[in-house]
């Protein structure tokens, strides 16, 4: 099963961009890349996933390099409320499972 | 509007004890999975189901068990709870598409084993 590496953590100033990198060298042709993040004491937040095109929704984009080895999270114009700690997860190729590592801390500046 | 919930939000037991944490989904989804995390650590599998009278363990399982007798519930029990199981336990759904599976997750339970 394909693992994940994140910067255990990041800070970003108000109204910029937030990019997170996440390495996935390992991954398999048919194995997802997921984001999900977790705000303080709340439950995980799924966030977007993609298999090898870029993908965006009304949270973030996702851009997975051509060889799927690593993607970066966008957070186009972060806000204080994104503050939280961000997952880069490849799911488990068996079986519906994902497997949480310990992420990336991002922290949003005023 | 469909949603998972998670009840009680909030439980003090003493060691020994047998616990019971519910978790509901309104979703139809056929997978669900419980999780533990712990200060310092990520999310950890605990168990899952991938359908009605079906369970599998995950990674940290023993001490735990479920019973899946509907779509809509996946409580997990603790048959002799111990100090280490103090945890915040969250519980996840997922809908069975092949490929891609998007899960989830319910608001937590905040277990304290004294």
């Amino acid at each position: 099963d394909a693992k994940t590496t994140q910067p255990p953590s990041m800070d970003c100033a108000e109204g910029r961009a937030a990019n997170l990198p996440c390495n996935h060298s390992t991954i398999s042709g048919n194995e997802y890349v997921y984001w999900y993040r977790q705000i303080h004491s709340q439950g995980p937040q799924y966030i977007i996933h993609g298999l090898k095109n870029n993908e965006t929704n009304e949270m973030a984009s996702l851009i997975i390099t051509e060889d799927r080895k690593s993607s970066t999270l966008i957070l186009p114009h972060a806000t204080l409320r994104d503050t939280a700690v961000y997952y880069c997860i490849v799911r488990v190729r068996s079986s519906y499972k994902l497997i949480f590592g310990s992420g990336t801390r991002l922290l949003v500046r005023p | 509007d469909a949603e998972i919930t998670q009840s009680p939000r909030h439980k003090i037991t003493e060691t020994g004890r047998q616990v019971t944490l519910a978790c509901h989904q309104t979703w139809n989804h056929n997978n669900m999975f419980w999780y533990r995390q712990d200060l310092g650590h990520g999310l950890r599998l605990i168990h899952y189901s991938y359908g009605v009278q079906d369970t599998n363990k995950g990674e940290v399982s023993d001490g735990y068990s479920v019973s899946r007798s509907n779509t809509e519930d996946l409580p997990l029990t603790l048959e002799s709870a111990a100090s280490s199981q103090t945890s915040v336990y969250f519980c996840a759904s997922s809908e069975a598409v092949a490929g891609a599976d998007t899960q989830y997750f319910g608001p937590g339970t905040r277990l304290t084993v004294l």
